[in-house]
């Protein structure tokens, strides 16, 4: 296994543009996370997916940020309207979901909003 | 959510051992002890954790007070690939890590 992957690993977009971020975590992995990192700050949780169900949004995700995982593998983050605050570093990681629940991340998705 | 206290930064000369303290005076009994790090434009990466006990991996060794208010990760001998953010983190497992802002560790040749 190859790990969390993530794509694209870089993203710039012009403000009000509509952005989309995959994350295909390790195949044996039920529970799959985002989490938005800006500089400086720790990563802060946005949502996370037991399966295909989506069991947890944070207040930070507006209405504009929607996430996915429709058959319990693979998801994505879309983000419409970008605004510039939301230039960050978006993390997506995945677990096994037992015990400690240990997560693995991917190396990340770099937005820059214009 | 539990929170845990951590100083900003830290230095460390290469070759040592490296001591990371972090608080946690509000643990839960069900509440792991997590550590993470992250190096300079990567992900986070899973380094320790542990409950009650002491526990030792191939990357450090997580010791825990027996108190469970406080715990030190310990790198037995810091390299230059090691300077990074150590982020302590508790969770009882079932719920998502809520990270703070961890400790810069500055590794010195």
């Amino acid at each position: 296994d190859t790990g969390v992957s993530q794509d694209p690993r870089h993203k710039i977009t012009k403000r009000g543009q509509n952005v989309t971020f995959r994350c295909d975590p390790i195949s044996e992995h039920n529970r799959l996370y985002w989490y938005r990192q800006t500089l400086g700050q720790g990563p802060e949780f946005l949502t996370y997916f037991q399966n295909e169900a989506q069991l947890e949004k944070s207040r930070l995700l507006s209405d504009r940020f929607s996430a996915e995982r429709p058959k319990g593998s693979f998801s994505t983050l879309e983000i419409q309207r970008t605004e510039q605050g939301d230039s960050a570093m978006y993390l997506c990681a995945s677990s096994q979901g037992s015990g400690a629940n240990v997560l693995t991340f991917g190396a990340g998705s770099r937005l820059t909003v214009l | 959510d539990a929170k845990t206290t951590q100083p900003n930064s830290m230095e460390s000369n290469e070759e040592e051992p490296v001591h990371l303290p972090c608080n946690h005076s509000t643990i839960s009994g069900t509440d792991y002890i997590h550590w993470y790090r992250q190096l300079p434009s990567q992900g986070p990466e899973y380094v320790i954790h542990g409950l009650t006990s002491n526990v030792n991996n191939r990357m450090a060794s997580l010791a825990i007070a027996e108190d469970r208010k406080s715990s030190t990760l310990i790198l037995h001998r810091a390299t230059l690939r090691d300077a990074a953010v150590y982020y302590c983190i508790l969770g009882p497992g079932n719920t998502p890590l809520v990270f703070g802002k961890g400790t810069r560790l500055s590794v010195i040749a």
